[in-house]
């Protein structure tokens, strides 16, 4: 596999369910990150891995909670969410210091909340 | 400190030329530009560094004006493969994690034939 690859595609959840959004980069990169694109919104920057470590958390809710075991995946673990948490989760990567600076993003994670 | 994108849709037939325009009321180091077609993931254009340095590849090209903190892109003799939404990422300061993108609402292009 190639690029940056997200699963499940699709998720629907209900309010008090606890679910897991997965991302794998085949590409080789220092830092992934987390998106969020809503209806009419801009793209968010949620949760942000250099090198494994968290170096940005941009004031997400606690019911998010991501997880980098290593520079090529990244996790983000679900717990009673909101409707109005529903939205397009996207991952990305990129090679940061070194790199051209250009975020490789896979297709995302349609997120639902009933 | 999100950029203002304007204009927010542009309707062009094939053949036409189009700007779209980034504006930050914060000074910026950089500018991205990527495009999303519907229920694709976003694709990365290009990147200006501050400098006022143009950019183009093909007939899709960027200037960033520092002193306004404006960047533009220009889409020439437009075809049907432009049409998407196309969003500016700013980025106030390196910190070397050039990810740290702050995304304007984004500007929907749709070419017509």
């Amino acid at each position: 596999e190639t690029g940056v690859t997200q699963t499940p595609r699709h998720l629907v959840m209900g309010m008090t369910n606890k679910k897991s959004l997965k991302c794998e980069q085949h590409l080789g990169h220092n830092a992934m990150y987390w998106y969020k694109q809503s209806a009419k919104k801009p793209l968010e920057l949620m949760f942000v891995y250099n090198f494994k470590e968290q170096t940005e958390n941009n004031s997400v809710p606690s019911r998010f909670s991501p997880e980098c075991p290593n520079s090529s995946h990244l996790f983000l673990h679900l717990h009673t969410l909101q409707p109005e948490d529903s939205a397009l989760y996207l991952c990305a990567s990129s090679q940061v210091y070194s790199g051209s600076g250009e975020l490789f993003f896979g297709e995302g994670s349609r997120l639902t909340v009933l | 400190q999100q950029p203002v994108q304007s204009p927010q849709a542009v309707i062009l037939r094939e053949g036409e030329d189009a700007v779209i325009n980034c504006s930050s009321s914060k000074a910026l180091y950089s500018v991205h530009w990527y495009r999303q077609k519907h229920g694709e993931a976003p694709v990365f254009l290009m990147i200006l560094l501050k400098g006022g340095e143009q950019k183009g590849h093909d007939k899709i090209s960027a200037s960033f004006n520092e002193k306004k903190q404006q960047s533009s892109l220009y889409l020439t003799a437009s075809q049907l493969s432009y049409s998407g939404t196309y969003f500016c990422g700013t980025e106030l300061n390196y910190g070397g994690s050039q990810g740290n993108l702050i995304f304007g609402k984004g500007t929907k292009l749709s070419v017509k034939p």
